[in-house]
């Protein structure tokens, strides 16, 4: 998952503009990967998810990209809408680690309107 | 819809009190898990299950145990609770399929006075 540190990562975009929120992680066993999206006062919400076997795996106005050269995640959110407002968590799993799922730290996005 | 519910939002206790904490879910998931999140750590897992009356060590299951006599839910006890595991307690539930998602409650906010 992502490096611990004791501040979240903040990202801030306009209403309208693409977000990208990054993760690394260091397993190269990892062959599993999900990005969760966290509101205010809820749990982890599941977004999307992509194996290792691919490189990109597109949703509705989300997308996610896995560079496995340098270990690296990216989940892209098109047109951002206020609504999309949240902390996003990566996670990874390696193979045959039985769906123990590693989280990163988070980032949290701020919608400015 | 997966529906995973916490049986409280919000708790308070004092250090050295016994705490539960419970879970539920409706769709037949076999694998349920416990994690603690905490500003700049992420999720870390605790606790897991893949059938009744099993259950593992996650990551840092020091202070804290688990009972699952019922496959739809999953109990954390702190067994003397201590100021140090005040957080958020959040617990989840998937199907034991290989890279299946998980679907999470709203979690339980507890605080140890």
């Amino acid at each position: 998952g992502e490096s611990v540190g004791l501040h979240l990562p903040t990202l801030s975009v306009q209403e309208g503009d693409n977000s990208i929120i990054n993760c690394a992680y260091s397993n190269s066993a990892s062959d599993y990967f999900i990005w969760y999206k966290q509101e205010s006062g809820k749990g982890p919400q599941f977004i999307i998810d992509i194996r290792s076997n691919m490189d990109k795996r597109q949703g509705q106005r989300v997308t996610v990209l896995l560079n496995k050269t340098v270990k690296h995640l990216s989940l892209q959110i098109a047109a951002t809408q206020p609504g999309d407002s949240a902390v996003y968590f990566c996670a990874e799993t390696p193979t045959g680690g039985g769906n123990k799922l590693t989280f990163g730290t988070g980032t949290q996005l701020k919608v400015e309107l | 819809d997966v529906k995973v519910t916490q049986s409280s939002r919000y708790l308070v206790k004092r250090t050295g009190e016994k705490v539960f904490l419970e879970c539920v879910q409706d769709m037949d998931h076999e694998n349920m898990f416990w994690y603690r999140q905490d500003p700049g750590l992420g999720l870390r897992l605790i606790y897991f299950s893949y059938d009744v009356k099993m259950k593992e060590k996650g990551d840092i299951p020091e202070g804290y145990s688990v009972s699952r006599e019922k496959k739809e839910r999953f109990s954390l006890i702190l067994e003397s609770a201590s100021t140090n595991q005040t957080s958020m307690y959040l617990c989840a539930s998937e199907r034991a399929v290989q890279n299946e998602k998980l679907f999470f409650g709203s979690g339980t906010q507890l605080s140890v006075l």
